[in-house]
């Protein structure tokens, strides 16, 4: 099965700062990448996806993703941030209808 | 759509009880999974259904884990005799396989957070 790595726990920043969470997945093949948000006390929601095609993917809320896949990696990122974007984020590699998930990372966002 | 809706949303019981978890999937969707969510061992997957029919538990921790799908829009995972180490949020999410890209979305309940005392 894969293994995700996220590679901050948690990440504090101000409003107006940019973001960018890492990913990466254990190997490769075709696999589906993920990044889902949870906000405080909610449930996962998809930030944004990639299945094939443009390597640079645009989600929800202003967040984009790019799939390296000579690095089996997928990093989250977003160019200001606001503090409605504090929440856990969450990489996940789908396998055979298996989704995968990192540890996930605490973003908190100052006002 | 109402999404997926789980129930409850909060479990208080003591240790020993019986412990029954409920999803209604997505109308239309056939594959089903449970998750289980802690702060030591992040988010994992006890078990998936597809068309009603369990596919992989090998996620499902020990034998007090059950989980059922009678029909289409119903499964339970019960956990009997509970323990404090059962202590979590509990996800169901649901997606449509074999539909192509779309199928691959898993679409998540608001999870149940279940105190074992």
């Amino acid at each position: 099965a894969q293994s995700v790595s996220q590679h901050n726990h948690h990440v504090i920043l101000s409003e107006a700062a940019s973001l960018e969470l890492g990913c990466n997945y254990s190997y490769g093949g075709t696999v589906n990448l993920f990044w889902y948000v949870q906000y405080p006390g909610q449930h996962l929601q998809l930030l944004l996806k990639y299945f094939s095609g443009d390597p640079l993917v645009k989600g929800i809320k202003g967040f984009e993703a790019e799939f390296i896949k000579s690095k089996f990696s997928f990093n989250l990122r977003k160019p200001s941030v606001q503090w409605s974007d504090t929440a856990e984020y969450f990489c996940a590699v789908k396998e055979f209808n298996k989704l995968s998930f990192g540890a996930g990372t605490t973003v908190t966002v100052r006002a | 759509d109402a999404g997926v809706i789980q129930s409850p949303r909060h479990e208080v019981t003591e240790m020993g009880q019986e412990v029954t978890l409920r999803c209604k999937p997505i109308s239309g969707h056939n594959s089903l999974f449970w998750y289980r969510q802690t702060m030591m061992r992040g988010l994992e997957l006890l078990i998936y259904f597809n068309n009603n029919v369990p596919i992989d538990d090998s996620g499902m921790p020990e034998d007090r884990f059950s989980a059922k799908m009678p029909n289409a829009s119903f499964s339970t995972l019960k956990i009997q005799p509970s323990e404090p180490r059962d202590s979590a949020v509990y996800f169901c999410a649901s997606s449509i396989r074999g539909s192509g890209r779309s199928g691959d979305i898993q679409y998540f309940g608001a999870g149940t957070r279940l105190s074992v005392l």
